[in-house]
C-alpha cells in the first residue's frame, strides 16, 4: 500500500482566504484524488488529479473554487480559494492502490480546515 | 435515493461482543465492496476487500455480500475498546467506475 503524507494537518483561516494543502505519495502514481468529508455525511469527491493533465472536476466543483496542481507523478496540491465557512471541512487526498486482486483507494491523514 | 445507504449510528457496545455493520445500495453495476475503519482525526484505512458476493474473513473480521439483496455487511468478532472508530462502506465497478462511499457509522466498543 502507498503511504501519503498531507500538509497542512490543520488549519484555522479567516473567510476571503485560500489555502493550499499539499499532498505527498512514497511511489509514483498515475492518478490522485482529492475528497471532502464533512461531519456525518460520506466521503465526496472533487476532482481526480492526473499528471501532465487538467484535473477532472465532479459536479458541484469548480476549477476557480478548487485549484489543483499535480507537477509530478508523486505530488499533488488543492486550494481552497475565496474561503467561506461552508468550506470547514476534512479534505483528503488519495491514490489507486491493489488490493484482493482488484482496485482499491488509500487515503492520507486529511487536513482539518475550519473557516471562520 | 442515496446510491449507498449507511445507518450513520452511532452505535455502542460491550467489548467482547459481536458487531453487525451494514450497506445497502441501488447501483447494480457495483462490483467491489470495501469497507474502511477511520479512527479520529485520521485518514480512512482500508480493511476488507471484496469482488463481487460472498464472504470474506480476516481475523476477528468477516465481509459479506449479496448482490441479490444489494446488501453488504462487516461483522467484527470479540470486538475490542481499540475497534471504536467510524467505518464507511465503499463500492466501484470496472470501466472506470466512481468509488462510492457511505456516510460512516460510528462504532463504540465499551471496556
Amino acid at each position: 500500500s502507498a503511504v501519503i503524507s498531507q500538509k497542512p494537518s490543520r488549519d484555522i483561516c479567516q473567510r476571503g482566504t485560500s489555502l493550499t494543502i499539499q499532498c505527498q505519495v512514497d511511489s509514483q502514481v498515475t492518478m490522485m484524488f482529492w475528497y471532502r468529508q464533512q461531519p456525518g455525511q460520506s466521503l465526496t469527491l472533487i476532482a481526480t488529479a492526473n499528471q501532465g493533465s487538467e484535473a477532472t472536476y465532479e459536479s458541484g466543483f469548480v476549477i476557480d473554487k478548487f485549484p489543483i496542481s499535480r507537477p509530478n507523478l508523486t505530488f499533488s496540491t488543492l486550494t481552497v480559494s475565496n474561503m467561506s465557512p461552508e468550506d470547514s471541512s476534512i479534505y483528503l487526498c488519495s491514490v489507486d492502490g491493489l488490493a484482493g486482486g482488484g482496485e482499491t483507494q488509500y487515503f492520507g491523514p486529511g487536513t482539518r480546515l475550519l473557516v471562520l | 435515493q442515496k446510491e449507498v445507504e449507511q445507518d450513520p449510528g452511532p452505535l455502542s457496545v460491550p467489548e467482547g461482543a459481536i458487531v453487525s455493520l451494514n450497506c445497502t445500495y441501488s447501483n447494480s453495476a457495483f462490483q467491489y465492496f470495501m469497507w474502511y475503519r477511520q479512527y479520529s482525526r485520521k485518514g480512512p484505512e482500508l480493511l476488507m476487500y471484496t469482488y463481487s458476493s460472498g464472504n470474506k474473513e480476516d481475523g476477528r473480521f468477516t465481509a459479506q455480500v449479496d448482490k441479490s439483496s444489494k446488501y453488504i455487511s462487516l461483522f467484527i468478532r470479540d470486538s475490542q475498546p481499540s475497534d471504536s472508530a467510524t467505518y464507511l462502506c465503499a463500492m466501484s465497478g470496472t470501466g472506470g467506475f466512481k468509488t462510492i462511499f457511505g456516510a460512516g457509522t460510528r462504532l463504540f466498543v465499551k471496556a
